[in-house]
């Protein structure tokens, strides 16, 4: 069974400042990674699909690395604002639809 | 209207209720999907349809019931819930899903359920 974790839980940075959000998980049997962000009482936003094949994903202040055989990936915001806050989620795609973690929530202070 | 809609955003029912949660794509999708998110667990999958065939999570239990008339609308249909059962709904869509393989996935709002 697919097991998702994120670490940090909970995360508060000044404005302006890069970060990285992780995601492991158990089986590395993956067909792609997807990283969403979700509003307080809101649903999920994509960010990024990056495939099993692929090493990162980048979208403008976004860029997502895999690195499948050690079940890791991360997420790396450049230039942090304040509109960035919000829980972001990770999500792997194996041999059952999108395992879920429980989220980072971030914090960009101005 | 585009994307993903849910009807209705808010719903407060009894226990002894019969409801249904509607969710309808507007993005040419062949697969749809029920998420349940509580307060302090990770999103959890219900449900999955999709062209070739619909997915089950067999911990689900069975007050609640999906309906997939076509790929465009999805229904979860409500009856005799518990107070544990409130949480946020979520139904999302994507291309497509085949034994888990799925693609980019696209959310509703989600239907805020409270269940006295």
């Amino acid at each position: 069974k697919q097991e998702v974790t994120q670490i940090p839980a909970a995360l508060s940075v000044p404005e302006g400042e890069n970060l990285v959000l992780n995601c492991s998980f158990t089986d590395s049997a993956i067909y792609n990674l997807q990283w969403f962000r979700q509003d307080p009482g809101k649903g999920l936003t994509s960010l990024l699909l990056i495939q099993s094949s692929q090493r990162e994903q980048t979208s403008g202040r976004l860029n997502a690395s895999l690195d499948k055989s050690s079940g890791r990936s991360t997420l790396y915001i450049a230039a942090s604002q304040p509109g960035d806050s919000a829980t972001y989620l990770c999500a792997p795609s194996g041999n059952t639809p999108l395992v879920f973690g429980k989220g980072t929530r971030l914090s960009v202070i101005a | 209207e585009t994307g993903v809609t849910q009807t209705p955003r808010h719903l407060v029912m009894g226990m002894t209720n019969k409801k249904s949660l509607k969710c309808e794509q507007h993005l040419g999708h062949n697969a749809m999907y029920w998420y349940k998110q509580s307060a302090k667990k990770p999103l959890e999958l219900m449900f999955v349809y999709s062209l070739e065939e619909r997915v089950e999570n067999n911990s689900v239990p069975s007050r609640f019931s999906p309906e997939c008339p076509n790929s465009s609308h999805l229904f979860l249909h409500l009856h005799t819930l518990q107070p544990e059962d409130s949480a946020l709904y979520l139904c999302a869509s994507s291309q497509g899903a085949h034994r888990g393989r799925t693609d980019t996935q696209y959310f509703g709002p989600g239907t805020r359920l409270t269940v006295l």
